[in-house]
């Protein structure tokens, strides 16, 4: 089944402890991409990768990092939390001009 | 800057009423519509796409949606609407053919009364 899958779905942790959120996808897509969800916002990008080796930031990406080594894989890393990162995340993975599959989504929470 | 606006925040229907919801973009240039539903506690599942030719699109469940360019506007529409429907909708335009710069909307929280 094609798909995007992350993990973990959710996560709590503390303010300034590192944490990888990774993302899978089984479709051999180049474009991948991170998003942060918060209400009345709707889906701001963080990072973006258009194939393996490039990255590029996206509108709102203070405070993230990300890789792209393999074209299936693009963790999305928090070098140190702070609460103002709590929010709900998503990968998505697009195979061209076709619109992007989503994961499930990462609901974290920085205390 | 480019934008993608989505006037109404929350609309709140009876089951069989019918539905519009707006959707305006500032992007000039060649773009690719979509119109995304996110079901309570759930991700994001496309709901229908623009990319060329008529702009009446058809998507699942019975929605709908117009591309008029002169207006800047992708509208989506359904004539009935079921309780089933309540969720989260997200206009997003892609630019050009890039499929890196999706902008999203704010989103709409649709509420059906059963």
């Amino acid at each position: 089944e094609a798909q995007v899958t992350q993990n973990p779905r959710y996560l709590i942790t503390v303010t300034g402890k590192k944490l990888t959120v990774t993302c899978s996808q089984n479709m051999n897509h180049e474009y991948m991409s991170w998003y942060r969800q918060d209400p009345g916002l709707g889906l701001r990008q963080i990072y973006y990768s258009m194939n393996v080796e490039v990255t590029d930031k996206g509108d709102v990406p203070e405070g993230y990092k990300v890789s792209r080594k393999e074209k299936r894989n693009f963790p999305l890393i928090l070098e140190s939390p702070s609460p103002n990162q709590t929010s709900l995340y998503f990968c998505a993975s697009s195979g061209g001009g076709h619109g992007y599959t989503f994961g499930s989504g990462t609901r974290l929470t920085v205390v | 800057a480019q934008s993608v606006s989505q006037h109404n925040h929350h609309v709140i229907l009876s089951e069989a009423a019918s539905l519009e919801l707006g959707c305006n973009y500032s992007y000039g240039g060649t773009v690719n519509l979509f119109w995304y539903v996110q079901y309570p506690g759930q991700h994001l599942q496309l709901l229908l796409k623009y990319f060329s030719g008529d702009p009446l699109v058809k998507g699942i469940k019975g929605f709908e949606a117009e591309f008029i360019k002169s207006k800047f506007s992708f509208n989506l529409r359904k004539p009935s609407v079921q309780w089933s429907d309540t969720a989260e909708y997200f206009c997003a335009v892609m630019r050009g053919s890039s499929a890196s710069k999706i902008i999203f909307g704010s989103g709409t929280r649709l509420s059906i009364r059963p």
